[in-house]
C-alpha cells in the first residue's frame, strides 16, 4: 500500500542533542516538504525538495537541515537541539506535475525539547 | 500574493446539526483549492477538491463548490456527527508550486 512514513511519533529529547526525524515514501512522489506546526495549528512550510539531490527552505526560517539522497526519502535533522524547537512537525509528498493533486501527510512527529 | 483565509474556531455544534466553514481566497492564477481534514494526534488528510470554478468537491457528506465570483471555498456539510471534530484547512494550489493553507478551523461536535 502507497503510503507516507514518520518516525518517531513522539520524542522526548534534551537540550543540545542531535535528533533526525525521518520520513519516507512508497508512492515515487517527486516532491516532499517539512512543515511545522504550532500549538495554534498553523501549519508553516520549512523545507521542501523536488527531487533527489534539490532541496530549498520554505516561508519559515528553520535551524533544521534536510537532505535528499533517495527519492523515497526525506530526513530533517536539528544538530543542536532548543526547546523553542518544540512542535509537531509534519512530512507530505505530492506529484511533481498537475495542480489537481493534493499532498499525502505523514502521521507527524511531535517533538519536546526539554 | 496567494493567500487562503477562512474563519476563526473553535466552532462548536451539537450533532446533526448543520456545517459551514468560510474560506476565501487570493490567488495570482487559476489555483486549485482543497479542504483537509487533521483528527487529533495525526498528520493532515485529504478531505475534498475542486480545481476550476464551479467544481463541487465532494466526501463523506462534506460538499464544497470552487467560487470564482466570490473566490470562495465554503465547507458545507448537512448533518454532523460528533466523529467529525477535528482541525479543517482550506487550501490553494497553483501552477505547479507549493499549497498556501488557511490557518486551520477547529470543529467540535458534542452529542
Amino acid at each position: 500500500e502507497a503510503d507516507i512514513y514518520q518516525t518517531p511519533r513522539y520524542l522526548v529529547i534534551g537540550t543540545g542533542k542531535k535528533i533526525t526525524l525521518e520520513c519516507s515514501q512508497t508512492m515515487g512522489h517527486d516532491k516532499m516538504y517539512w512543515y511545522q506546526q504550532d500549538p495554534g495549528m498553523e501549519l508553516h512550510l520549512i523545507h521542501y525538495s523536488y527531487g533527489v539531490n534539490s532541496t530549498e527552505k520554505g516561508d519559515l526560517s528553520s535551524e533544521s537541515t534536510v537532505s535528499r539522497i533517495r527519492t523515497e526519502h526525506f530526513p530533517l535533522t536539528l544538530e543542536s537541539a532548543r526547546p523553542s524547537h518544540t512542535s509537531q512537525y509534519l512530512c507530505a509528498s505530492s506529484e511533481l506535475v498537475g495542480t489537481g493533486e493534493g499532498y499525502t501527510f505523514g502521521s507527524g512527529t511531535r517533538l519536546t525539547v526539554v | 500574493g496567494n493567500s487562503v483565509t477562512q474563519m476563526e474556531g473553535p466552532v462548536t455544534l451539537s450533532e446533526e446539526a448543520f456545517l459551514t466553514i468560510n474560506c476565501t481566497y487570493t490567488a495570482t492564477g487559476y489555483p486549485s483549492l482543497f479542504w483537509y481534514v487533521q483528527y487529533p494526534g495525526e498528520g493532515l488528510q485529504l478531505l475534498l477538491k475542486a480545481t476550476k470554478a464551479d467544481d463541487k468537491g465532494s466526501n463523506k457528506g462534506f460538499e464544497a463548490t470552487y467560487r470564482k465570483e466570490t473566490t470562495s471555498f465554503h465547507l458545507e456539510k448537512g448533518s454532523v456527527q460528533v466523529s467529525d471534530s477535528a482541525v479543517y484547512f482550506c487550501a490553494l494550489r497553483i501552477n505547479f508550486n507549493k499549497f498556501y493553507f488557511g490557518s486551520g478551523t477547529k470543529l467540535n461536535v458534542k452529542p
